[in-house]
């Protein structure tokens, strides 16, 4: 079956880094996304890995691996408004967003 | 950038009506377009995917006979809740594929409805 796996809640202080990991077994690949989602909202896109490495993205960065089915979320200098949860989902063989449960991430002063 | 619209944005319906939700790709064209709903504290979970001019695919365990899609153009797709239940409040949120794009992989969301059911 098709699984992704993420942290349910995380808490980091305001300033601090973060790193939000995600494992995923999917039939095929065909790219990893981020997306945050604020109570009440639809989620907003983030950042797509679907090669190796580390994609930044100002004070969010992304990170694959593609042989070990693992991903990570770095967020930077953490700002109150960064307090939302943020979603993993990787699209399958048919182009199909498997998403991940979420992680809540609180931003404490 | 491409911009994704819903209406309505909340609703409040008596158990036994019919909700009508439209999606709408403002400045792209959609030829998918898929439905998620998402229950307090809960991930997406697709409802179905909607393709322009031909039936939608359902995900196991949604009723297509409830949930009725139809995506009648490139810009709009609508989900109808028939015969509503209060089980069925949710956040309703749809997401478009834009068909010109090279790209396989961005999904633009709408801003999602909030359907209550009493």
């Amino acid at each position: 079956g098709q699984n992704i796996d993420q942290p349910t809640e995380m808490t980091a202080t305001e300033g601090a880094i973060v790193q939000i990991n995600c494992t995923y077994q999917t039939s095929g690949f065909n790219g990893l996304f981020w997306y945050q989602q604020h109570a009440g909202e639809a989620p907003t896109f983030l950042s797509y890995n679907v090669l190796d490495g580390l994609e930044e993205k100002g004070r969010f960065s992304s990170f694959l691996s593609r042989s070990k089915g693992y991903s990570y979320l770095l967020l930077k200098e953490l700002q109150m408004k960064d307090s939302a949860s943020y979603l993993c989902a990787v699209m399958d063989s048919n182009y199909q967003l498997i998403w991940g449960a979420g992680t809540k991430l609180i931003i404490k002063p | 950038g491409a911009v994704v619209s819903q209406h309505p944005s909340w609703v409040i319906c008596k158990s036994g009506t019919s909700v009508k939700i439209e999606c709408r790709s403002l400045d792209f064209q959609a030829t998918t377009m898929f439905w998620y709903r998402q229950f307090p504290k809960q991930s997406l979970m697709l409802m179905a995917t909607s393709n322009e001019g031909s039936k939608a695919t359902y995900e196991q365990g949604v009723e297509k006979d409830k949930f009725l899609i139809n995506h009648a153009s490139l810009t709009l797709s609508t989900l109808t809740v028939t015969s509503a239940h209060p089980e069925d409040s949710s956040f309703y949120i749809c997401s478009a594929r834009d068909s010109t794009s090279g790209d396989h992989y961005e999904q633009y969301f709408g801003p999602g409805t909030r359907l209550t059911v009493t």
